[in-house]
């Protein structure tokens, strides 16, 4: 089984929609992430969570809100979804020994806006 | 501020020849991390590599090697005798690596597609 799973891998909705995106871990990491990956423009953090208590924006959290609800699992919502969030949308985790720390990413989640 | 330049956006080359894919970086940290991720078609984030700034020994992976030179600011990717599934785009990254640091977040490249034809 996988370590970390994205559930859905793919998603259609429409402008003005809520939808959240769910990611699950079993590798026991505290630190959590949401990037989103635009054509051209690598992986951009949305928001980040280093345990279940933090919870952290990033560079372009506008517009995204997340839930951690347990250490294994972080959702992330799109209250109103516009069409300018089509995108691929990746969650990571990583369990920080010392000040090293490696990012594990799941498969991803394609979501279209129309 | 951190920041990771892949100049290179597309590559092509015929299965069998070497291939290097440059990154170069940027960053007022003393200590830092520097990583190469796979993104094959299917989509997924593959992690193949993490290397310590103050570890300048370049790495070899059986195809693969990487060359970290800290005076250029540059660890490029080296895949030798390519094969039709190293077709990727391939992207670097930066991490931060402070002691008491909380934020270990990844400053991407924007990646570089490589095909390599049959």
């Amino acid at each position: 089984d996988a370590d970390v799973t994205q559930t859905p891998r793919n998603r259609i909705t429409k402008t003005g929609k809520r939808i959240m995106l769910e990611c699950s871990q079993t590798k026991g990491h505290d630190r959590m992430y949401w990037y989103r990956q635009d054509p051209g423009l690598g992986l951009r953090l949305i928001y980040y969570s280093f345990d279940v208590k933090d919870i952290n924006k990033g560079e372009i959290s506008d517009g995204y809100s997340v839930s951690r609800q347990a250490q294994a699992k972080f959702s992330l919502s799109l209250e109103s979804a516009i069409p300018n969030q089509t995108a691929l949308y990746f969650c990571a985790t990583s369990d920080r020994t010392g000040i090293q720390e490696t990012q594990y990413f799941g498969p991803g989640t394609r979501l279209l806006v129309l | 501020a951190q920041k990771v330049t892949q100049a290179q956006t597309e590559i092509s080359v015929v299965e069998k020849e070497d291939v290097t894919l440059d990154c170069v970086y940027e960053t007022r940290d003393t200590t830092y991390y520097l990583f190469w991720y796979k993104q094959p078609p299917s989509g997924e984030l593959v992690f193949l590599i993490r290397r310590n700034s103050f570890d300048e020994q370049n790495e070899i992976s059986g195809r693969y090697s990487w060359n970290f030179q800290k005076s250029t600011s540059s660890f490029n990717f080296t895949i030798t005798a390519s094969q039709v599934v190293d077709s990727a785009v391939y992207f670097c990254a930066l991490s931060e690596a402070r002691r008491g640091s909380t934020l270990g977040r990844l400053y991407f490249g924007r990646g570089t597609q490589l095909t390599v034809w049959p």
